[in-house]
């Protein structure tokens, strides 16, 4: 039973540039949320995507998008990307039914130079 | 909105031996889920221990065991019999247990855990 995955496992872009992430979530799960987690911080809640629906979100600009596809995998998009957006970009699976289980996957870290 | 707190950046253990982790929460809510979650080096979050607040029974989970005081909004993890590998990044998380639109992770900024040999 595979758990979270997430590509790539590391980035490097130049600012101003557009950056797309992708997560699959554990199999089963039906909810995907994304957290951004700066260097020696804690993760920071992006969105929570249910049903293909954007169902909450962070403290964050609309420059971060997302999406979820009818397999349940997700997509976060971030553009004009700055230097402050460089940070590990996890991704957390969790079932609607049972959403304080939340699975997380290794993360993506993103660079912007 | 909810708060984490975890003032202690750093704490050092020998190893066998036993460690508490520190946390405070601030919120207006009377349900909810606490939670103590461990990243190594490798960066993946793990889940360690989960309370729900509406249980008195503080939750157990082999060597990691939580304090779980309501009323003063604290939840420290103990970690009995430190193991080389309880080396990580410790972070203490809140959530909601109205589930829905309000099922998001709250953490707290972390503490660096070192077992030393």
């Amino acid at each position: 039973d595979a758990g979270v995955t997430q590509s790539p496992t590391h980035l490097i872009k130049t600012r101003g540039q557009q950056v797309t992430l992708r997560c699959s979530p554990k199999s089963g799960h039906d909810t995907v949320s994304w957290y951004q987690q700066a260097l020696g911080q804690g993760p920071q809640f992006i969105f929570q995507y249910y049903e293909e629906e954007e169902r909450q979100r962070g403290n964050f600009p609309d420059r971060f998008s997302g999406h979820q596809f009818p397999n349940y995998s997700s997509e976060l998009n971030v553009n004009a990307l700055l230097l402050g957006d460089s940070a590990l970009y996890l991704c957390a699976s969790s079932l609607v039914l049972a959403d304080y289980e939340q699975y997380f996957g290794p993360g993506t870290r993103l660079t912007v130079t | 909105a909810q708060t984490v707190t975890q003032s202690q950046p750093e704490m050092s253990v020998q190893e066998a031996e036993t460690v508490t982790l520190s946390c405070t929460y601030d919120t207006s809510e009377n349900n909810y889920y606490l939670f103590w979650y461990k990243q190594p080096p490798s960066r993946q979050m793990i889940l360690v221990i989960r309370q729900e607040a509406y249980k008195q029974q503080n939750a157990t989970e082999n060597r990691f065991s939580v304090n779980f005081q309501k009323a003063a909004k604290s939840f420290s993890l103990k970690i009995s019999d430190s193991q080389l590998g309880d080396t990580a990044m410790y972070f203490c998380a809140f959530m909601s247990s109205y589930g829905g639109a309000n099922s998001k992770l709250t953490f707290g900024k972390g503490i660096t855990l070192s077992v030393r040999p």
